[in-house]
C-alpha cells in the first residue's frame, strides 16, 4: 500500500539551512508536493516536482528527488523565523489521490 | 480576490447533532475535496468530487455526507454517526481532477 513517512521534528538556527526529508512508496507517483501549514491555518502549496525531474529550485527552496530510493527532500536556505511551521510532503497516484506524510515540525531559533 | 473559503472557522457541536461545514471556491475549479486532520497527523481524505453532481467516498467517509449541486460549493455534513468528529477539517480544490490541489483555511470542529 501507499505510505509516506517524515521525521517529526527539526530544529535549526536562524540563517542556517534546513533539510526536511520524506520517503514514499508509490513508484507510480507523477507529482510530489511540499505544503506548509502554520498554526491554525490551512495548507499552503510551497512547491512540487514532477517525477521525471531530479531537482527543482525556487528562490530559497530546493527540492531533490531520488526516485530509485523513493526519497524526497526540501532544503530551505537562510532559514528565517517565519519559516517555523509544519511541512507536509505528499505524493499523488494515477487517480490524483494525495497521500500525505505525518508532517515535520520545523522550529527556527533566533 | 480568488480563493477557497471555509466557514465557520470554529464550530462547536453537542453529541448527537448533525453539523454542516461550508466550502466555497471562486477559482472555477472542477474538483473539490474534504480532508480531516487530527493532531500530529497527516491529512485523510473524506470525500471528493470531480465534477458537479458527482462525488466519491475517500478513505474515511463513514459518518459524513456531501453534496455538489453547484460548481463553487461542496458542503460537508458531519452526522451523529461519526463517532469521533472532533478534528480540523480542510477543503481543497483543483482545476481538473489531476491538477495541483489548493487548500482553504480550515474549520476546527469540537464536539462537547
Amino acid at each position: 500500500g501507499e505510505d509516506v513517512e517524515q521525521s517529526l521534528f527539526l530544529s535549526v538556527r536562524e540563517g542556517d539551512s534546513s533539510v526536511i526529508n520524506c520517503t514514499y512508496t508509490d513508484s507510480s507517483s507523477t507529482y510530489l508536493y511540499w505544503y506548509k501549514q502554520e498554526p491554525g491555518a490551512g495548507l499552503q502549496l510551497l512547491t512540487y516536482i514532477f517525477s521525471n525531474m531530479d531537482m527543482k529550485q525556487d528562490q530559497r527552496l530546493t527540492v531533490l528527488l531520488n526516485k530509485k530510493d523513493k526519497h524526497l527532500s526540501l532544503r530551505i536556505a537562510d532559514t528565517q523565523t517565519g519559516d517555523s511551521a509544519i511541512y507536509f510532503c505528499a505524493e499523488n497516484n494515477a487517480g490524483n489521490m494525495l497521500t500525505f506524510g505525518g508532517g515535520t515540525r520545523l522550529m527556527v531559533k533566533p | 480576490d480568488g480563493g477557497i473559503t471555509q466557514s465557520p472557522k470554529y464550530l462547536f457541536r453537542k453529541e448527537g447533532q448533525n453539523v454542516t461545514l461550508s466550502c466555497e471556491q471562486n477559482l472555477n475549479h472542477d474538483a473539490m475535496y474534504w480532508y480531516r486532520q487530527d493532531p500530529g497527523q497527516g491529512l485523510r481524505l473524506i470525500y471528493y468530487s470531480q465534477i458537479v453532481n458527482d462525488f466519491q467516498k475517500g478513505d474515511i467517509a463513514e459518518g459524513y455526507s456531501v453534496s455538489r449541486e453547484k460548481k463553487e460549493s461542496f458542503p460537508l455534513t458531519v452526522t451523529s454517526a461519526q463517532k469521533n468528529p472532533t478534528a480540523f477539517y480542510l477543503c481543497a480544490s483543483s482545476g481538473v481532477y489531476t491538477d495541483t490541489q489548493y487548500f482553504g483555511p480550515g474549520t476546527r470542529l469540537t464536539v462537547l
